[in-house]
């Protein structure tokens, strides 16, 4: 069975400050995809990144980078120098085989920018 | 944006009636996956559809029923609410096939039942 555990449940830094967020997961396959998304008060879930599990390169894009650990089931994402416009709740999803099938979510992260 | 669409935005119903909610999938996308989405809470796999078939089911009753139309737009329906189908639910569509892609998700449908 799948299961991915978001333990940060709140978050609050202040404007400019790095912040991290953890995801753990488990699964028995040994093809699998990782994957965050963002929920701005909206509602919509935005993707933001997609990594399958033969890839352990980290990943940066702008100011979020991603950090993939196969040793310890880990798949963590930084926002550096953060912003207001970063306040959302982030999830972090997991999905075996061809990563387009039954997506397995943490219960999620909220995270506060404080200006 | 995904151009994923859903309607309607907002529902209220009331327990013991039917509802159906709606989802357009993205332009060029032939798969959609249903999810519904507590309060505080991640979203859950209800169920997925590809070619006009379920292609894989969460823990969902067999009350929660959807369908996919040869334009790939799809519908899911929950017979019998009970309180605690009051949620979001939430429409992705994905591309299966040759390059398989992400899931993206459209806004959702508020669903309150009463």
């Amino acid at each position: 069975a799948q299961k991915v555990t978001q333990a940060q449940t709140e978050i609050s830094v202040v404007e400019k400050e790095d912040v991290t967020l953890d995801c753990v997961y488990e699964t028995r396959d040994t093809t699998y995809y990782l994957f965050w998304y963002k929920q701005p008060p909206s509602g919509e879930l935005v993707f933001l990144i997609r990594r399958n599990s033969f890839d352990e390169q980290n990943e940066i894009s702008g100011r979020y980078s991603w950090n993939f650990q196969k040793s310890t089931s880990s798949f963590n994402f930084t926002i550096t120098a953060s912003q207001v416009v970063d306040s959302a709740v982030y999830f972090c999803a997991l999905s075996e085989s061809f990563g387009n099938e039954k997506l397995t979510f943490g219960t999620g992260t909220r995270l506060t920018i404080i200006p | 944006e995904t151009g994923v669409t859903q309607s309607p935005t907002h529902l209220i119903k009331t327990r013991g009636q039917q509802v159906t909610l709606r989802c357009s999938s993205q332009s060029g996308h032939n798969t959609v996956s249903w999810y519904q989405q507590a309060l505080g809470q991640g979203p859950q796999f209800i169920f997925q559809y590809y070619r006009e078939e379920e292609n894989g089911r969460g823990n969902f009753p067999p009350r929660f029923s959807g369908l996919q139309f040869p334009n790939y737009s799809s519908e899911l329906n929950v017979n019998a609410l009970e309180l605690d189908d009051s949620a979001l639910y939430l429409c992705a569509s994905s591309w299966t096939g040759v390059g398989t892609d992400t899931q993206y998700f459209g806004p959702g449908t508020r669903l309150t039942v009463l």
